[in-house]
């Protein structure tokens, strides 16, 4: 069965200082993976998937098979990055894209 | 345009009462989801529904949580004789569905149940 681990339940980092978000996963077939994020009192909401190769407000994730990691970055933090941030993975199953999730860090930028 | 939106945001049930919980997906999503978030947890998938089919009830926690879809756009989740273990947040999400790739899932605000 999937599973998704997020180590850090809570991370504090300066402002203006790098970001790495932890996520590892355990799966089979072909997962995708994904950020979600929840900003205070907004609903979740996501923030980047693997497949787009994207950036977003200024975090990037690798996809890292070898070591089934999918870690979030960010060169130089933001306050406005304070936020909680799932890790969360799905296989594509003809619309039935359930995703599992990790159990969230909260991130804390201190100004 | 309008999201997802649930209701109501807050419910307090005293233990062993029934209790309802609505989401209202956006207009023309074919999947609806319903996960469950317990306190300091990410959220669990509980069930799946594509348009009026149920076709993934395989999180479903026991036969007392119950859910339905009748005509493909509003969905009810019901949890009979709650119990405190049910104390969670509630979520549901909609996307468009194609079966051929990944679609984004949009969250409601959840519902928080509270069961004493």
């Amino acid at each position: 069965a999937q599973r998704v681990t997020q180590p850090e339940k809570l991370l504090s980092v300066f402002k203006g200082a790098p970001v790495e978000l932890k996520c590892n996963y355990s799966y089979s077939g072909s997962p995708e993976l994904f950020w979600y994020v929840q900003y205070s009192r907004q609903r979740l909401q996501l923030l980047l998937r693997h497949i787009s190769r994207e950036s977003i407000k200024g975090f990037t994730a690798d996809l890292n098979k070898g070591e089934t990691s999918f870690h979030l970055k960010k060169p130089f933090a933001q306050e406005e990055d304070s936020a909680m941030y799932y890790c969360a993975l799905t296989y594509l199953n003809f619309g039935n894209e359930k995703l599992t999730f990790g159990t969230g860090t909260r991130l804390t930028i201190i100004p | 345009g309008a999201g997802v939106s649930q209701s109501p945001r807050y419910k307090v049930a005293k233990r062993g009462q029934d209790v309802a919980l609505r989401c209202d997906p956006i207009s023309g999503h074919v999947s609806l989801f319903w996960y469950q978030q317990a306190l300091g947890q990410g959220p669990e998938f509980l069930t799946y529904f594509q348009n009026e089919a149920q076709l993934d009830k395989s999180g479903l926690p026991s036969d007392r949580f119950f859910a339905e879809r009748p005509e493909g756009s509003v969905s009810t989740l019901k949890i009979q004789r709650t119990q405190q273990e049910d104390s969670a947040v509630y979520l549901c999400a909609s996307s468009l569905a194609s079966g051929f790739s990944y679609n984004e899932q949009f969250f409601g605000p959840g519902t928080r149940l509270t069961v004493l």
